[in-house]
């Protein structure tokens, strides 16, 4: 029972690249998210999803998308990377008793 | 969604019983709270959570006072090991999946 796995942990890219944070959970929760946690602050919910098939914008969206292939896979996408965007990626499960399930976590460099 | 509001950093010493407060007056009739933690490269970790009155684990205890606008987390004996980041959530209570968002946190140093 893995819980909430993502991958690549680690991450460098160039401005302009683009990539795929990956996220999978065994733990049969219907919500999953995803969060950036710069130094020294806070998270902030970039997407979520609610449901297989449904996904929506937190309080910062601009710059990713994301997909909800089945039940267990929600994955972040950035487009064209800006080192505005070098954070640490969360990916979280949602119990339906409320309680978040979070990953160990990406951390991304833009260069 | 409900804004919560903590102080942003707390000091205790080993063995003392610590209490973070977290207001949330515009909180909502089916809201309730839950609490996590946080330690350096790692996620969140869920603590605990409640309604109203008191909820106690084998962790932490959670007191909600009766017009539910603040609540306060409750660490027993923290030794170094609690030094953490605690942040304070208000979750709408309908199970589905809603949008979750952390606010600044509190950042517990535990001296010894």
């Amino acid at each position: 029972n893995a819980g909430v796995t993502q991958t690549p942990k680690f991450q460098v890219l160039k401005t302009g690249q683009s990539m795929t944070l990956q996220c999978a959970q065994d733990m049969n929760h219907n919500s999953m998210y995803w969060y950036r946690q710069d130094p020294g602050m806070g998270l902030r919910l970039i997407y979520y999803s609610a449901s297989e098939g449904t996904t929506d914008k937190g309080e910062v969206p601009n710059g990713y998308n994301v997909s909800r292939l089945n039940k267990r896979e929600f994955s972040l996408r950035l487009e064209s990377a800006a080192p505005s965007q070098t954070s640490v990626y969360f990916c979280a499960g949602r119990r339906n008793t409320g309680e978040l399930f979070f990953g160990e976590g990406s951390r991304l460099t833009v260069l | 969604l409900a804004k919560t509001t903590q102080p942003i950093s707390m000091d205790s010493y080993e063995g003392q019983e610590v209490n973070i407060t977290c207001s949330h007056n515009n909180i909502a009739t089916n809201d309730y709270i839950t609490w996590y933690q946080q330690f350096p490269s790692q996620g969140p970790r869920f603590i605990i959570q409640g309604y109203k009155t008191k909820v106690t684990n084998e962790v932490a205890s959670l007191f909600i006072p009766a017009d539910r606008k603040s609540s306060t987390l409750s660490l027993p004996r923290v030794s170094l090991s609690d030094t953490a980041v605690y942040y304070c959530l208000v979750v709408v209570g309908n199970n589905a999946g809603n949008m979750l968002t952390f606010g600044g946190g509190t950042r517990l140093m535990v001296k010894p």
